[in-house]
């Protein structure tokens, strides 16, 4: 099966900076999706990243703090913007690989200090 | 989406057959049921997907009734490293153009 990368896996940083997760896959896909997972809750998707268009966020997520960046069909970041405590989460990237189903990173650990 | 409901928690032992249902009586008729495992760090993973009836894989089986409002996962003889949060999803299989809506899950604790 393919293979999705993240990077980093975690990071410890300070409030009111910025940090940016990369996700790679070995295969193209079209869709690239992000989800937020907040300690000890489910996931949350935030946004859906097209190749070559603009991301499509979810309610309660913009831009402006979860910019989105999908420069071809195996590649896609996620910024989180001007960190605060609250941001710490895992997030995850996710890819659709087949008919039955969806395809996760390994996440990225953040913790905001 | 159809939401779903699942117990919150459930506990086991080694051995054992383990029967987590999943509760979605808004299912509409294009609807599939997947289930998806997550481990402590890690991103959830595909377990099995089905329409109706029964649908049986490598690691577990899904029964799913006839009215389709809700399912069930089986695992048979667990063990340790069965333990994890175990999510019921609902909605229309593969393209690709929407994410996925995460219930609660149900936290399996596997005892030897």
């Amino acid at each position: 099966s393919a293979v999705i990368s993240q990077k980093p896996s975690r990071d410890i940083c300070q409030r009111g900076t910025s940090l940016t997760i990369q996700c790679q896959v070995d295969s193209q896909v079209t869709m690239m999706f992000w989800y937020r997972q907040q300690p000890g809750q489910s996931l949350t998707l935030i946004a859906t990243a097209n190749q070559g268009s603009e991301a499509t966020y979810e309610s309660g997520f913009v831009i402006d703090k979860f910019p989105i960046s999908r420069p071809n069909l195996t590649f896609s970041t996620l910024t989180v913007s001007n960190m605060s405590p609250e941001d710490s989460s895992i997030y995850l990237c996710s890819v659709v690989l087949s008919l039955y189903g969806y395809t996760f990173g390994s996440g990225t650990r953040l913790t905001v200090v | 989406l159809a939401k779903t409901t699942q117990p919150i928690s459930m506990d086991s032992y080694e051995g054992q057959e383990v029967n987590i249902t999943c509760s979605h009586n808004n299912i509409a008729t294009n609807d599939y049921i997947t289930w998806y495992q997550q481990f402590p760090s890690q991103g959830p993973r595909f377990i099995i997907q089905g329409y109706k009836t029964k649908v049986t894989n490598e690691v577990a089986s899904l029964f799913i009734p006839a009215d389709r409002k809700s399912s069930t996962l089986s695992l048979p003889r667990v063990s340790l490293s069965d333990t994890a949060v175990y999510y019921c999803l609902v909605g229309e299989t593969g393209g690709g153009a929407d994410g996925l809506t995460f219930g609660k899950g149900t936290h399996l604790i596997i005892q030897p």
